[in-house]
């Protein structure tokens, strides 16, 4: 166990609807990113928020947004969602406020779009 | 930009050594890392090489070479539980992010 937690678990939804995915970082973690894994994909980074600040930003589509609250949780959105988004959507954490080697990854949210 | 390539499948007897290879491509290196992934769970750090040489961690080794943009990650003993994905990462000076590669599927039979 990560210490990272991430709600819901499984997500199931059709084709044009809008999703929130949340994750709570470790206990002291001030970083969170977000990462999609497609089937039988790397990790994709999609963003970085650093005590509530964007940090990074990697392939993260205009469809999707994110943001830290200041209790540091942090919320992925999706909207006008499509077949190709259906994938495991990760969420990690560390303690730098860089880019570290080392993060906390949480269990996933499987995202089914139908 | 940056690329990492590393084989797709392995597949390794129990109690052996497997070496798992990866070579990078990246403006600005910093260090190669390498994270576990079982079916269905969520990656797992397992080593760090900023600088030249083997670090050994348990079963687990891993060695960059950074004149040959070039690191392994080596599992001694194999178990069973180590059948899962690896990935080689990289951190990306110019981007800022940590690049995973497409990972090894790593089968251990008996």
């Amino acid at each position: 166990d990560s210490g990272v937690t991430q709600t819901p678990k499984h997500l199931i939804t059709a084709t044009g609807q809008r999703v929130t995915l949340r994750c709570s970082p470790r206990s002291g973690d001030l970083s969170v990113y977000w990462y999609q894994q497609s089937l039988d994909q790397g990790l994709q980074f999609l963003i970085q928020y650093y005590n509530g600040e964007e940090r990074a930003k990697g392939n993260i589509l205009e469809r999707f947004s994110a943001q830290q609250f200041p209790d540091l949780h942090s919320e992925l959105n999706l909207s006008s969602l499509e077949l190709g988004d259906s994938a495991l959507y990760f969420c990690a954490s560390s303690d730098e406020r860089g880019v570290t080697d080392t993060q906390y990854f949480g269990p996933g949210t499987r995202l089914t779009v139908l | 930009g940056q690329s990492l390539e590393q084989p797709s499948e392995v597949t390794a007897v129990e109690g052996a050594i497997v070496q798992i290879n990866c070579t990078y491509q990246t403006s600005g290196f910093y260090g190669l890392s390498w994270y576990q992934q079982h079916d269905g769970g969520a990656p797992t750090f397992l080593s760090y090489n900023a600088l030249d040489g083997l670090e050994e961690t348990g079963r687990f080794s891993s060695f960059l070479s950074r004149s040959d943009s070039y690191g392994y990650l080596l599992l001694q003993e194999l178990q069973m539980k180590d059948s899962a994905s690896y990935f080689c990462a990289v951190r990306d000076r110019g981007a800022n992010n940590l690049f995973f590669g497409t990972g090894t599927r790593l089968t251990v039979i008996p």
